[in-house]
């Protein structure tokens, strides 16, 4: 069975600085994976997406993730934080031929003026 | 705007009771999914279905069901509700089957209270 790790619940960073946020993965075979952002009382929005081409994703707003198998982790990144970035942020993974997204619990990444 | 709509926003009901909550998938789109999330138990897959038919089944209650109709629109019912069931129910919607990477579009959610 699929599973996803997000290491913090809550990461806070100040605006400009780098952001890190770490998603570990299991799976049985390569997996697709994901990250979606979720503004307060809104629905959840993709940044990016790995689906076994490039290893290196960007996705929006600035946002990129690299898949590395050897870790089983696909963490994302922003080299600058800007305030618009304060959200909710989840890692999902999908296998080959498996329907439904499995989920990481989420990181609530704040953002320092 | 994903294009995905949910209806209702909200909805406020006591134990016991039986609800349906409606998905409006994105023109295009036959793959319909229903997630819950809670504070507890987070974003938890449901079900899945693709054209009308059941494609896959996720942590979903027995007291919880589904269907699709043939213009694609999807409704979750949730019967004999228990204080346990309130979450935010989302439902999303992909061209095709999730298990080729398809991305999938996910609408604002209802948000369902148990009272």
């Amino acid at each position: 069975a699929q599973s996803v790790t997000q290491l913090g619940s809550h990461v806070s960073v100040s605006e400009g600085a780098l952001v890190l946020l770490r998603c570990n993965y299991s799976s049985s075979v390569p997996p697709y994976l994901f990250w979606y952002v979720q503004y307060p009382n809104q629905g959840l929005q993709l940044l990016l997406k790995y689906t076994s081409a490039a290893t290196l994703v960007k996705g929006i707003n600035g946002f990129e993730a690299e898949f590395k198998k050897s870790e089983t982790s696909f963490h994302l990144t922003k080299p600058s934080a800007h305030m618009s970035d304060a959200a909710e942020y989840f890692c999902a993974v999908s296998e080959p031929g498996a329907d439904g997204l499995t989920f990481g619990k989420g990181t609530h990444l704040i953002i320092q003026p | 705007d994903s294009g995905v709509t949910q209806t209702p926003k909200h909805l406020i009901t006591a134990t016991g009771q039986r609800v349906t909550l409606r998905c409006s998938p994105r023109s295009g789109d036959l793959s319909v999914y229903w997630y819950q999330q809670s504070l507890d138990q987070g974003l938890q897959f449901l079900i899945q279905y693709y054209n009308g038919e059941e494609r896959a089944k996720g942590n979903i209650l027995e007291r919880f069901s589904a269907q699709q109709f043939p213009d694609l629109h999807s409704e979750l019912n949730l019967s004999s509700l228990e204080l346990g069931d309130s979450a935010l129910y989302f439902c999303a919607s992909s061209v095709r089957l999730a298990g080729v990477g398809n991305e999938q579009f996910f609408g604002p959610g209802t948000r369902l209270t148990v009272l």
